[in-house]
């Protein structure tokens, strides 16, 4: 089975710098995708950004990239130029290749200072 | 704009009610998922549906039974509900296995169940 890690249960920024959340994971598969969502007090879960396990590039969604780091089973969140809307909860996703089943970290909660 | 709707976006009922939790997708999606998430636990998998008819037991069924009659509509129940079931369920669909499914799920905006 798979396990998703976010050790962090809490962080803060001040706006306009830059946050890197951590994520790690545990699996045998080699087919796989990975995945940050972002759940704002609307409760609606966003996605952020994706990433294809296969790929060596690392995903960048505009001020949103990831650090992929295969071989130590980590997919970090850096988020550049941090703006109050971005105050949400993050949950990093790991997805099976085979069975598409979404497996959820226990979620951040990041704060944007003014 | 395409979406998952769930029927109610706050409910409180008692202990040992049956408890009905509506999800509606407009997306032709195969696939849907009903999730609990619980303060410091995040994400939880209750049961998943990938067809009319097809169920699959998640992680924590236990408690839970769930209906899929037609192919947008996924119903989650509680049998009896108790107060250990008080929580944020997140219905939520996808494409079908493999291929656009690994673009990530589409989330309804979720239902804050209370049981007293």
């Amino acid at each position: 089975a798979q396990t998703v890690t976010q050790s962090q249960p809490e962080m803060s920024v001040q706006e306009a710098e830059t946050v890197t959340l951590s994520c790690t994971y545990d699996t045998s598969e080699s087919n796989y995708y990975l995945f940050w969502y972002k759940q704002p007090p609307s409760r609606q879960m966003i996605l952020v950004i994706r990433q294809e396990a296969y790929k060596q590039q690392n995903a960048t969604e505009n001020r949103f990239s990831v650090n992929f780091q295969k071989a130590a089973k980590s997919f970090s969140l850096k988020i550049s130029d941090s703006q109050l809307g971005d105050t949400a909860m993050y949950f990093c996703a790991f997805m099976n290749g085979a069975n598409s089943k979404l497996t959820f970290g226990k979620g951040i909660t990041l704060s944007v200072r003014p | 704009d395409v979406k998952v709707t769930q029927s109610s976006r706050y409910l409180v009922k008692r202990t040992g009610e049956k408890v009905f939790l509506e999800c509606v997708q407009d997306m032709d999606h195969e696939n849907m998922f009903w999730y609990r998430q619980d303060p410091g636990l995040g994400l939880r998998l209750i049961y998943f549906s990938y067809d009319v008819k097809m169920k699959e037991k998640g992680d924590i069924p236990e408690g839970y039974s769930v209906s899929r009659e037609k192919k947008e509509r996924f119903s989650l129940i509680l049998e009896s509900a108790s107060t250990n079931q008080t929580s944020m369920y997140l219905c939520a669909s996808s494409l079908s296995w493999g291929g656009n499914s690994n673009y990530g799920y589409t989330f309804g905006s979720g239902t804050r169940l209370t049981v007293v």
